[in-house]
């Protein structure tokens, strides 16, 4: 079975300042994809960044980057110029289900981070 | 663009009933999953509808139930609550054809307490 981990309970940063949070992952499909998701106090999982297991470039949006190590499955979120409102629960996912038509995303257990001024 | 939306937003119940949770998915949507989010914890899969047809389930028990109507929306049933179901419930919906890149889009939850 798919399995992400993420071994940062907590991460703090002061505005401005870039931040990366840990990502690894264990899968023995070849074909795969990894997301991040920021999820505010509202509740609602916001879509940041997705990297495909063949990507040869590592996966950028705007502030946001992904640093994808294949060799070590980590595949850790950059934020550049942290903002106050980046402050909020951060989750990697993997998408599960090969090539079939069926698809869902295993997550991991989260990272908070807080943006302090 | 309407994104996914989710009712009620709060909801408490006691133990032993049962509730039922409403999502209309993201114009263009066609497939919706549900999550469920204990405190502290991600999300975890509790089942996929596409084509109003349950796709897939995840390691829940049969008290949990979902339908997905025509338009695509869906709903959550769960029967017989326990403390233990006591989370935020997640819908997400997609695309089949532009899962592998886009992954879902989410509502915001409906937040369910039990007691």
């Amino acid at each position: 079975a798919q399995k992400i981990t993420q071994t940062q309970p907590g991460m703090f940063v002061q505005e401005k300042e870039a931040v990366t949070l840990d990502c690894t992952y264990d899968t023995s499909d070849p074909s795969y994809g990894l997301f991040w998701y920021k999820q505010p106090s509202s509740g609602e999982m916001i879509f940041l960044i997705y990297q495909g297991s063949y990507d040869q470039q590592n996966a950028t949006e705007g502030r946001y980057s992904l640093n994808f190590q294949k060799a070590r499955k980590s595949a850790n979120l950059v934020i550049s110029a942290s903002q106050l409102g980046d402050s909020a629960m951060y989750f990697c996912a993997m998408r599960e289900g090969g090539n079939t038509g069926f698809q869902k995303l295993v997550f991991g257990t989260g990272t908070r981070l807080l943006v302090s001024p | 663009d309407a994104g996914v939306t989710q009712s009620p937003t709060h909801l408490i119940k006691t133990r032993g009933q049962q509730v039922t949770l409403r999502c209309s998915p993201k114009s263009g949507h066609d497939t919706v999953s549900w999550y469920q989010q204990a405190l502290g914890q991600g999300p975890q899969f509790i089942f996929q509808y596409y084509e109003e047809e349950e796709r897939q389930r995840g390691n829940f028990p049969d008290r949990f139930s979902g339908h997905q109507f025509p338009n695509y929306s869906s709903e959550l049933n769960v029967n017989a609550l326990l403390l233990g179901d006591s989370a935020l419930y997640l819908c997400a919906s997609s695309l089949a054809q532009t899962f592998l890149l886009y992954g879902y889009t989410f509502g915001s939850g409906t937040r369910l307490t039990v007691v």
